[in-house]
């Protein structure tokens, strides 16, 4: 089984201030990471993800986040952040050869509010 | 279609009443999810189906049922709801063919138990 942990409920920034937002995640066998992005009052889209290669992995609106597998740890980084990246982001994982279930788990999220 | 929709967008139920929230994508996914999203415990997975004909029970499946007659489709019932299903409910959908492992969400559905 895996968990993930978000180690921070509100992170709090001004507008183009850089931003880290922490994921650490516990698993017995390799896993796939995934960040989502939820705005107000919608589902959740895609940020990024890593499923193997370079552990520097880029998505859209300028986020990126490296795999961390010694720290077993996925952060989410913005070099500059925009008002409207005020959102909820949810890091999730899933373990890899663990049949098709294909079955992700989510950290409790962390909600990000961009400021002037 | 774009995607996944769901039906209806909120609702206002009387407890013990039966539910169905409905659950439709156009993408051919073979798999398909249902969570509920709590403040302060992020999304939890209810059911899933990997293939049109199968289901299987995630993280909180008690007092909810699911189907899957076919490949778009996934209903979810609560047969006799209770106060402690108010949430807000998010389908999804996954290839899990190829290894993409993406899951696609749909909109939600907003629901208060009375």
């Amino acid at each position: 089984a895996q968990s993930v942990t978000q180690l921070d409920s509100q992170v709090p920034v001004f507008e183009e201030a850089p931003v880290e937002l922490r994921c650490n995640y516990s698993s017995s066998v390799s896993v796939y990471l995934f960040w989502y992005v939820q705005y107000p009052n919608q589902g959740l889209q895609l940020l990024l993800k890593y499923l193997s290669g370079s552990t520097l992995v880029k998505g859209i609106n300028g986020f990126e986040a490296e795999f961390n597998k010694s720290q077993t740890s996925f952060h989410l980084r913005k070099p500059s952040v925009h008002i409207s990246d005020t959102a909820e982001y949810f890091c999730a994982v899933r373990g890899v050869g663990t049949g098709t279930a294909s079955k992700l788990t989510f950290g409790t999220g962390t909600r990000l509010q961009v400021t002037l | 279609i774009a995607g996944i929709t769901q039906a209806p967008t909120s609702q206002i139920l009387a407890a013990g009443r039966r539910m169905t929230l409905r659950c439709t994508q156009d993408m051919r996914h073979n798999a398909m999810y249902w969570y509920r999203q709590d403040l302060g415990l992020g999304l939890r997975l209810i059911h899933y189906s990997n293939t049109a004909g199968t289901t299987g029970k995630g993280e909180v499946p008690d007092g909810y049922s699911v189907s899957r007659a076919n490949t778009d489709d996934f209903p979810l019932t609560l047969a006799s709801a209770v106060p402690s299903q108010t949430s807000v409910y998010f389908c999804a959908s996954s290839d899990l063919s190829g290894g993409k492992n993406e899951q696609f969400f749909g909109p939600g559905t907003r629901l208060t138990v009375l």
